[in-house]
């Protein structure tokens, strides 16, 4: 139990364009998910979190009109990295946390990891 | 400020030769404190997750302890597969999970 998918695993684009990367809890219901980003060798730097239904809260440095996040159900949210820029380059993984309105579990659950790459 | 940190950064063993990883914690309002693993190029994987000070959790070769001020991850009679990097990770009233930069293991045979 408690798994968590993303797509693409991997993805290559020209700068400028745009990117979107799905995360899906496949066997729970995720009230919030969470978007981090991690550099080579360095630990996880938590972006955002969403919680179903409404606005994602951003993290202090993070630009929300760049990196913008839709949690539109309850087993799914999305990244959009928009105009994408070299330095937008790195490993992005979401996680999901159980819950429904009522109960809320701790344990965050994360997702395999996408891996984007800006030319 | 809510804030972990691990140690050692990096440690190699002999297959069969037990260790413990420290993670050291400040934490406002400890709600949780998580234990992870990560293999490169992967997501965490969850390990278990302590509530109290006193609290212990056991999966295989894996314990996890867990004090006022830090934690251990004991490692008894490691196996290469166990290589990998342990993520430490904290939280506490903000509700989000703050990381440790981790312990990379490495079990030779």
């Amino acid at each position: 139990g408690a798994v968590v998918s993303q797509h693409p695993s991997w993805v290559i684009c020209k700068s400028g364009t745009s990117v979107k990367i799905e995360c899906r809890s496949l066997d729970f219901q995720a009230t919030t998910m969470f978007w981090y980003r991690q550099f080579p060798k360095q630990s996880l730097m938590l972006m955002a979190t969403s919680n179903e239904g409404s606005k994602a809260t951003y993290e202090q440095g993070v630009e929300k009109d760049k990196f913008l996040i839709n949690h539109a159900s309850l087993t799914l949210s999305t990244l959009t990295v928009t105009s994408a820029h070299p330095e937008d380059s790195s490993f992005y993984i979401c996680s999901a946390r159980a819950g429904s309105r009522t109960v809320v579990y701790n344990e965050q659950f994360f997702g395999p990891g996408t891996r984007l790459t800006v030319l | 400020e809510d804030q972990v940190t691990q140690s050692p950064e990096a440690l190699r063993l002999q297959e069969g030769e037990s260790s413990s990883l420290n993670c050291s914690y400040t934490v406002s309002g400890l709600r949780g404190l998580f234990w992870y693993r990560q293999d490169p190029g992967k997501g965490p994987e969850f390990l278990f997750t302590l509530y109290s000070a006193g609290e212990e959790k056991e999966k295989e070769r894996l314990k996890a302890t867990l004090t006022k001020k830090e934690s251990f991850l004991h490692i008894t009679a490691p196996k290469p597969e166990d290589s990998a990097t342990y993520l430490c990770a904290v939280q506490g009233y903000t509700d989000k999970l703050i990381f440790g930069t981790g312990t990379r293991l490495q079990v030779f045979p």
